[in-house]
């Protein structure tokens, strides 16, 4: 199956940074989506981007199906964005999920 | 009220008691499925089903079961829990997902039932 590994896996800001989360994938895909799992467990979409760029609001997501990697940007970051950020893909069966980047964003 | 529902959402029991997590959608989607997550792993998936009249095994199927009793509801059961499975569990839905045909496979989340199997 699709090999999923994202990075950095842990990540620590002080409010108002930007950064950028990285999602490498093996093989070509059909459907990309990132999750934001905060601090009481819910799982929020962020994102629907097999390819091409999308923003809403602060964040933004890349994704360049032919080099295989998605990048999400987050601006000016706050301590809401602190949380668990999952990429998860499939080519035509179901998501495989990466083991997630762990964000703290500190005041 | 929440899209994709997921009862209980806390359960504390036993090694061998019988347990069972039930899910509700109303978003009107075929697909269901049932992920494990555990820290540090990630979500995996438990089962998922297509449609009413169809079940399928996923990564980690051992030691549970599931029923799907109508397009909006997918339950998981453990026959007889034990402590390693103790986790967080999560119900999703989706559509066909199929290019050409206006869907997506976009993936809708429940809020998650936390299982401790003492």
């Amino acid at each position: 199956g699709i090999q999923v590994e994202q990075s950095p896996p842990d990540l620590i800001l002080q409010e108002g940074a930007n950064s950028t989360l990285r999602c490498n994938f093996s093989d070509s895909v059909n459907n990309l989506q990132w999750f934001h799992q905060n601090p009481w467990g819910q799982l929020i979409n962020l994102f629907y981007i097999p390819s091409g760029t999308k923003q809403n609001g602060r964040l933004s997501a890349t994704t360049v199906a032919t080099e295989r990697y998605s990048l999400l940007y987050i601006s000016s970051s706050q301590t809401t964005d602190s949380g668990v950020y999952f990429c998860a893909v499939s080519g035509y069966s179901t998501l495989t999920f990466g083991k997630g980047t762990m964000l703290l964003v500190s005041p | 009220d929440a899209d994709v529902t997921q009862t209980p959402r806390n359960r504390i029991t036993k090694t061998g008691k019988r347990i069972m997590l039930e899910c509700s959608q109303t978003k009107g989607h075929d697909r269901m499925y049932w992920y494990r997550q555990d820290p540090g792993l990630g979500l995996r998936l438990i089962y998922y089903s297509f449609d009413v009249k169809d079940i399928n095994k996923g990564e980690i199927s051992d030691g549970y079961s599931v029923s799907r009793q109508a397009q909006a509801k997918f339950s998981l059961s453990l026959e007889s829990a034990i402590p390693n499975q103790t986790a967080l569990y999560f119900c999703a839905t989706s559509d066909f997902g199929k290019i050409g045909t206006g869907t997506t496979g976009e993936l809708f989340f429940g809020e998650g039932s936390r299982l401790t199997v003492l």
